[in-house]
């Protein structure tokens, strides 16, 4: 059964903590991505990564780390220095195109309440 | 650069009825255009895509958009709403690697498809 977990569903924190949540894809896809999704917004890149040992900033990757030492997992680290963590986080994965950018698959995502 | 606009935050639909969600898009790039459906508290769910084929593209679960480059559009539609297509719909603009895109697709703010028995 192929796709994109996602763990755990809901996560609750205390500020001033760290929090790693879990990515892992199962579709042999190259690519990966991490995303945050506010209420009444459209979703937002936080960091991607191409290939393994590599990876890049988004348009909002501080407060935010990332590893990518295998190819199907990309964990996303949300550090005490975020300043707003509270979001839903959706991690996605698409193959490599040479030309056109193709479709991302979708996990499905981690709420994350810091109180 | 690649920017997107949903022209609704919000649709309601009686069961049944036709669906339009609007979508404007603005690109220097021949565009890769895509649809997405989320439904509450999941993940995004691809509808269609568009990629310079055909330009009335069908996807799943009834839904279909036509890319109009005069118009800078890619409108989703469906003949007849069903309770079930209530979500948030995402209309998602990328352009071709080579841009400095390196494959980012960038997000409209979303549409939420409300359906009334």
């Amino acid at each position: 059964d192929g796709g994109i977990t996602q763990s755990p569903k809901y996560l609750f924190r205390k500020e001033g903590q760290n929090v790693t949540l879990s990515c892992e894809q199962n579709l042999n896809h190259d690519a990966m991505y991490w995303y945050r999704q506010d209420p009444g917004q459209g979703l937002r890149l936080i960091y991607y990564s191409q290939i393994v040992n590599d990876f890049q900033k988004g348009d909002i990757a501080e407060g935010y780390s990332v590893s990518r030492e295998k190819k199907e997992s990309f964990p996303l680290t949300v550090t005490s220095a975020q300043k707003n963590p509270t979001a839903f986080y959706l991690c996605a994965s698409s193959i490599s195109t040479g030309v056109r950018p193709a479709e991302q698959y979708f996990g499905p995502g981690t709420r994350l309440t810091v109180t | 650069a690649q920017s997107v606009t949903q022209l609704d935050s919000h649709v309601s639909v009686s069961e049944g009825t036709p669906v339009l969600l609007r979508c404007n898009y603005s690109s220097s790039y021949s565009p890769s255009l895509f649809w997405y459906v989320q439904h509450p508290n999941k993940g995004l769910q691809l509808l269609l895509k568009y990629t310079s084929a055909a330009t009335l593209v069908k996807g799943i679960n009834g839904f279909e958009a036509e890319f109009k480059k005069s118009e800078t559009s890619f409108h989703l539609t469906k003949p007849s709403a069903h309770m079930s297509d209530a979500a948030e719909y995402f209309c998602v603009v990328s352009g071709p690697r080579g841009s400095g895109n390196t494959g980012k697709l960038i997000f409209g703010q979303g549409t939420t498809l409300q359906v009334k028995p």
